[in-house]
C-alpha cells in the first residue's frame, strides 16, 4: 500500500535561513512524487513534482526537493526562508503501479518562518 | 485562465441532512478528485470522477457519492450527515490519466467549509 510520511508536524525557522521540511514515502513501483502548499482559508497550490530524471527538483517560489531513492526521502528545501513562507506544506504520492488511485498525502507540516 | 471553483463556500447543516458540494474545473481537465480535511486527519482521497465515471473511491461509506456533469463540473453528496462529517472538502482537477496522466499534478479549489451542528 502506498503512503507518505512527514514525520514532523512543525518547524520553526527564523528569515534568512534554510529551511527543510521532511517527507519519506511507500510504494510498490516507482514513485511520482508532489509537495503542495495551503495557505489559511485557502486550497492547495501546486510546488512541485518528481517523475523521473534529475534528483534535485525546482519548483515554484524558490522551493526545490531532493528525491533519494535509497531513502525513500524526497525533502522540500528552500536556501533562504521567508516570512511568507509560513504556511502548511503536504508531501504526495503517487504509485507509477496504481494508475487508478488518487495522490497520497502526508499528514502536513506547519512552516512557521519568524522575522 | 480561471482556476478550480467551488461552492459553497461555507455549508451549514444538521445532523441527518444531506449535503451537496459543487466543483468546476479548469477548463479542458476532465478529471475531478474530491479530498476531505478534517481537523488531525490530514488530506484523504474520497472520489475520483473522468470522462463522466467513478475511477475510484477512498475508504469513505456509500452515503459519499457523488457524479460528474457532461460539462465536466463535479457534485458530491453527503447523505445522513454526521458531527465527523465536518471538515473542509477541496475539489482539485487534472487532465485525464490517459498514457501521461498519472504525472499531472492536480490543481485545488478553495474548498467547502461543512459544519455538520
Amino acid at each position: 500500500a502506498q503512503s507518505v510520511a512527514q514525520p514532523e508536524d512543525q518547524v520553526n525557522v527564523a528569515e534568512g535561513n534554510p529551511l527543510t521540511v521532511k517527507c519519506t514515502y511507500s510504494v510498490s513501483g516507482n514513485p511520482y512524487l508532489f509537495w503542495y502548499v495551503q495557505y489559511p482559508n485557502r486550497g492547495l497550490q501546486f510546488l512541485l513534482k518528481y517523475i523521473t530524471g534529475d534528483n534535485l527538483v525546482k519548483g515554484s517560489y524558490g522551493f526545490e526537493a531532493e528525491f533519494n531513492k535509497s531513502q525513500t526521502s524526497f525533502h522540500l528545501k528552500k536556501p533562504s526562508a521567508l516570512v511568507s513562507d509560513s504556511a502548511l506544506y503536504f508531501c504526495a504520492v503517487r504509485d507509477m503501479y496504481q494508475a487508478g488511485t488518487a495522490l497520497i498525502f502526508g499528514k502536513g507540516t506547519t512552516l512557521s518562518v519568524s522575522s | 485562465e480561471a482556476g478550480v471553483t467551488q461552492s459553497p463556500t461555507h455549508l451549514i447543516k444538521t445532523r441527518g441532512q444531506q449535503a451537496t458540494l459543487r466543483c468546476s474545473p479548469i477548463s479542458g481537465h476532465t478529471s475531478v478528485y474530491w479530498y476531505q480535511q478534517a481537523l488531525g486527519l490530514g488530506l484523504q482521497f474520497l472520489l475520483w470522477y473522468d470522462e463522466g465515471e467513478e475511477r475510484n473511491r477512498g475508504n469513505f461509506p456509500p452515503r459519499f457519492s457523488g457524479r460528474q456533469f457532461p460539462n465536466y463540473s463535479s457534485e458530491l453528496n453527503v447523505n445522513a450527515l454526521e458531527l465527523e462529517d465536518s471538515a473542509l472538502y477541496l475539489c482539485a482537477s487534472s487532465h485525464g490519466p490517459g498514457t501521461s496522466g498519472i504525472y499531472n499534478e492536480q490543481f485545488f479549489g478553495p474548498g467547502t467549509r461543512l459544519t455538520v451542528l
